[in-house]
């Protein structure tokens, strides 16, 4: 398997203007995560799915972010409009429902950059 | 809520043992977990505890002391490639999602 997949794997874009992240999770994978990574705040759990239903958004930071997951193997994180303070890493990671340790498996990250 | 504590910087000599701990404040505890991250890097899993007592896999061993809130992962025969940031999580709550503590930096050396 490919692994959890994302892109871009770098975005740079300007104050205000809109920005997508793409997520594919592993195959056969139940659970979808969105995180995001700085060194102030350092991992955070913004939203999470369960077969494709969004279960708990409560780390959305606000309005400004959303996102989807229209089916099994895609998920989007939307930023609009984009601040600087956005500037971040945004992580994917998916597990499967079954086994004991719960382990997530971490794409490579989106480092996204809001000038 | 959850919050972790762990130390932020821990350094050792190649060869040696560490051992970062970690302490957790939550309610409906389920497992706490750790997981390693090199510089630029994702987040990789390393161990997991559900029960009191240790898990070993190769070098790395990870206790869990669930009476005092309590684990740690430990380090064997440190090598250079073991500098990274150290995260302790746990699953608590709807036991679906992890919270990540702020990390242990550990810098092997010569």
């Amino acid at each position: 398997d490919a692994g959890v997949i994302q892109s871009p794997r770098h975005e740079v874009t300007e104050m205000g203007q809109e920005v997508t992240l793409r997520c594919k999770p592993i195959s056969g994978h139940d659970y979808l995560f969105w995180y995001r990574q700085t060194m102030m705040r350092g991992l955070e759990l913004l939203i999470y799915f369960n077969n494709n239903v969004p279960i708990d958004d409560s780390g959305m930071p606000e309005d400004r972010f959303s996102a989807k997951m229209p089916n099994a193997s895609f998920s989007t994180l939307k930023i609009q409009p984009s601040e600087p303070r956005d500037s971040a890493v945004y992580f994917c990671a998916s597990r499967t429902g079954r086994g004991r340790t719960n382990e997530q498996y971490f794409g490579p990250g989106t480092r996204l950059t809001v000038t | 809520g959850q919050s972790l504590e762990q130390p932020s910087e821990v350094t050792a000599v190649e060869g040696a043992i560490v051992q970062i701990n970690c302490t957790y404040q939550t309610s409906g505890f389920y497992g706490l977990s750790w997981y390693q991250q090199h510089d630029g890097g994702a987040p990789t899993f390393l161990s997991y505890n559900a029960l009191d007592g240790l898990e070993e896999t190769g070098r790395f061993s990870s206790f869990l002391s669930r009476s005092d809130s309590y684990g740690y992962l430990l380090l064997q025969e440190l090598q250079m490639k073991d500098s990274a940031s150290y995260f302790c999580a746990v699953r608590a709550g709807t036991a679906s999602k992890l919270t990540f503590g702020t990390g242990t930096r550990l810098q092997v050396t010569l």
